[in-house]
């Protein structure tokens, strides 16, 4: 299957501070990306879709100032976390969808990331 | 907006055993429907899919599900499992009306024990 990669794994940031992940399709061209955070024994929730050269769509409830998200590629996107608190301490997840027509999503290994 | 319901948490069996994980979705529309796995440390991986025709999908390694649309459910089985099938699954629920975006269930995590 196609792969998709997530950059960094895991990151520790101060309050205040903001944080970029990178979310990359390495085999494919993903004309759409979806962003999800996942906390801990929860399930995956839908924050943003993204179409590459377009401003992102973002799901009801999620600050569209506070996650940041860029996809200037086809194969590149990125999600910034801005002013960054200890309650957006989550897992997030990429996924790419190729765009074929099969409506298969390739994700992310994820990142984990911790405010302190 | 639609919701997905998986009735297990947590499932624990032995080996050989037969696994069904239940799926139950709430949107009266046409959907299309996933189930995928996530390893311990690994990302989510498709294990199948359903869009349209016979409503009994199979999948990779062994697993199959079953559409009933009355019963707006995607159930979720494999006859005998291993215990490299100890994974979390988790099911989605595609409504093909609002474009790409997957819903997905709470997920369950299966132990099997050797």
């Amino acid at each position: 299957g196609a792969v998709v990669s997530q950059h960094p794994s895991w990151v520790i940031c101060k309050s205040g501070t903001s944080v970029k992940i990178e979310c990359r399709s390495l085999d494919f061209q993903a004309t759409t990306m979806f962003w999800y955070r996942q906390f801990p024994k929860q399930s995956l929730m839908l924050m943003a879709t993204s179409n590459e050269g377009s401003k992102a769509t973002y799901e009801q409830g999620v600050e569209k100032d506070k996650f940041l998200i860029n996809h200037a590629s086809l194969t590149l996107s990125t999600l910034t976390v801005t002013s960054a608190h200890p309650e957006d301490s989550s897992f997030y997840i990429c996924s790419g969808d190729a765009g074929t027509g099969s409506y298969e999503q390739y994700f992310g290994p994820g990142t984990r990331l911790t405010v302190t | 907006a639609q919701s997905v319901s998986q009735h297990n948490h947590h499932v624990i069996l032995s080996e050989a055993a037969s696994l069904e994980l239940g799926c139950n979705y709430s949107y009266g529309g046409t959907v299309n429907l996933f189930w995928y796995v996530q390893y311990p440390g690994q990302h989510l991986q498709l294990l199948l899919k359903y869009f349209s025709g016979d409503p009994l999908v199979k999948g990779i390694k062994g697993f199959e599900a079953e559409f009933i649309k009355s019963k707006f459910s995607f159930n979720l089985r494999k006859p005998s499992v291993q215990w490299s099938d100890t994974a979390e699954y988790f099911c989605a629920v595609m409504i093909k009306a609002a474009g790409n975006k997957l819903t997905f269930g709470g997920g369950t995590r299966v132990l099997v024990k050797p």
